[in-house]
């Protein structure tokens, strides 16, 4: 199995600050026929379903703001967050989908400074 | 609008058995794997198993193979989980998503399972 690392597990920012959250995977989700790094991230609120923000590691999901960004290949990803507001606080998770059993990151929870 | 509603959740006692169920709305139902996510009380997101628009292919997680049966009835568009030898660890919200190039795009509300005696 894909073992998914995420640090920092927690992270407190300041609102308008730069928020970032790192990923590892425990062997290379890029897939060298496409070209394309089989990396997800997620954003899940208290109480909420976990959704959808980030796929291909950098292809943001449709509505989703453009502060937020990812970048990494093959082992090494990142979540940036530009400019931290008050509504980005929540669990971030990443997950590979290069191959089953889907992995997921522990999680990373984001605060306000 | 796509819309995924879990139901059947509730409390077991260890061994036990239940049937979890996903009303799927919005979308061709068909033409979409389908996938079960779940998370313990306070912990992260485990994925579950997963189950081809047509029902001829499925995979599972090594913690529930031979225990949990993962269906579908495209009918009905209503995908299932048949969770068997149910254990503690098993206590979670159960998710159900819809597969986006095997990222989860849409998710469900979540329906508890309490495994206890």
């Amino acid at each position: 199995d894909i073992v998914m690392t995420q640090s920092p597990d927690s992270l407190a920012v300041s609102l308008g600050e730069r928020a970032t959250i790192n990923c590892k995977s425990s062997q290379s989700v890029l897939y060298s026929s496409n070209n394309e790094n089989y990396l997800a991230w997620y954003q899940q609120k208290p109480g909420q379903p976990p959704k959808l923000l980030i796929y291909w590691a950098s292809s943001r999901e449709s509505g989703v703001p453009d502060r937020f960004s990812g970048s990494g290949s093959a082992t090494d990803f990142t979540l940036t967050i530009s400019s931290l507001q008050a509504e980005d606080v929540a669990v971030y998770y990443c997950q590979q989908y290069y191959s089953t059993p889907y992995t997921f990151g522990q999680g990373t929870k984001l605060e306000i400074k | 609008e796509v819309q995924l509603v879990e139901s059947g959740g509730g409390l077991v006692q260890p061994g036990g058995s239940l049937r979890l169920s996903c009303a799927a709305s919005g979308f061709t139902f068909s033409s979409y794997w389908m996938h079960w996510v779940r998370q313990a009380p306070g912990k992260g997101l485990v994925w579950v198993s997963r189950i081809k628009s047509d029902g001829s292919n499925t995979n599972y997680a090594d913690s529930v193979k031979g225990r949990f049966t993962i269906s579908r009835d495209n009918a009905k568009n209503t995908l299932y989980l048949q969770m068997n030898s149910l254990r503690a660890e098993d206590t979670a919200v159960y998710y159900c998503t819809r597969d986006q190039g095997a990222t989860f795009g849409y998710w469900g509300q979540g329906t508890l399972v309490t495994v206890s005696s």
